[in-house]
């Protein structure tokens, strides 16, 4: 089954705690994201990787790192969380079939979110 | 940088009707991607619906439909004979072609009555 594994699901931390979301996906996608969520400000990126070993920096970086050091994998870390970084989180895989590839759909998958809090 | 706009943060309807939901995007791009996703209180991210901006035809998937105007970067959605199960947050997206990652709107929260 083609999905997108987000961990933990539910965190609630202290204030300078380091702390790994972990995101893996089953689908060879070459594309990762990490998205939070705010009330009335919908999904706002955070960090993006086209591919292995390459990432960018999305709207909202601050207070926030990531790696892909295999294509499978996409952890956010929060080196010492404050509580504005409490919110939903979720991370994203993605294919672009373009025009010259009809056997592929171009879409993104969502992990179940992470609600973090941080107190 | 491209921007989503949704312009409606709540809007209701009575069930076996039909309501249309607003997007409209800015971008200088040509070759890109719009996205309806439908986020119920489970949080899960469930793909509606998916029109490539280089089709002139407008997407339909059952009961959802999209209006796409290119020229006037407009993307509305179309949900016909709703039902209490459409409940949820919806969220417009645009994914630029190459990119693989997706700006969103602000999203509208629809609820469907009895």
């Amino acid at each position: 089954e083609a999905q997108v594994t987000q961990n933990p699901r539910y965190l609630i931390t202290v204030t300078g705690k380091k702390l790994t979301v972990t995101c893996s996906q089953n689908m060879n996608h070459e594309y990762m994201s990490w998205y939070r969520q705010d009330p009335g400000l919908g999904l706002r990126q955070i960090y993006y990787s086209m591919n292995v070993e390459v990432t960018d920096k999305g709207d909202v970086p601050e207070g926030y790192k990531v790696s892909r050091k295999e294509k499978r994998n996409f952890p956010l870390i929060l080196e010492s969380p404050s509580p504005n970084q409490t919110s939903l989180y979720f991370c994203a895989s993605s294919t672009d079939r373009g025009q010259s590839d009809p056997g592929r759909n171009t879409e993104a998958f969502f992990g179940q979110g992470t609600r973090l809090t941080v107190v | 940088a491209q921007t989503v706009t949704q312009s409606q943060p709540e809007m209701s309807v009575q069930e076996a009707e039909t309501v249309t939901l607003s997007c409209t995007y800015d971008t200088s791009e040509n070759n890109y991607y719009l996205f309806w996703y439908k986020q119920p209180p489970s949080r899960q991210m469930i793909l509606v619906i998916r029109q490539e901006a280089y089709k002139q035809q407008n997407a339909t998937e059952n009961r959802f439909s999209v209006n796409f105007q290119k020229a006037a970067k407009s993307f509305s959605l179309k949900i016909s004979d709703s039902q209490l199960g459409d409940t949820a947050m919806y969220f417009c997206a645009f994914m630029k072609h190459g990119r693989g990652d997706m700006r969103f709107g602000a999203g509208t929260r629809l609820t469907v009555k009895p």
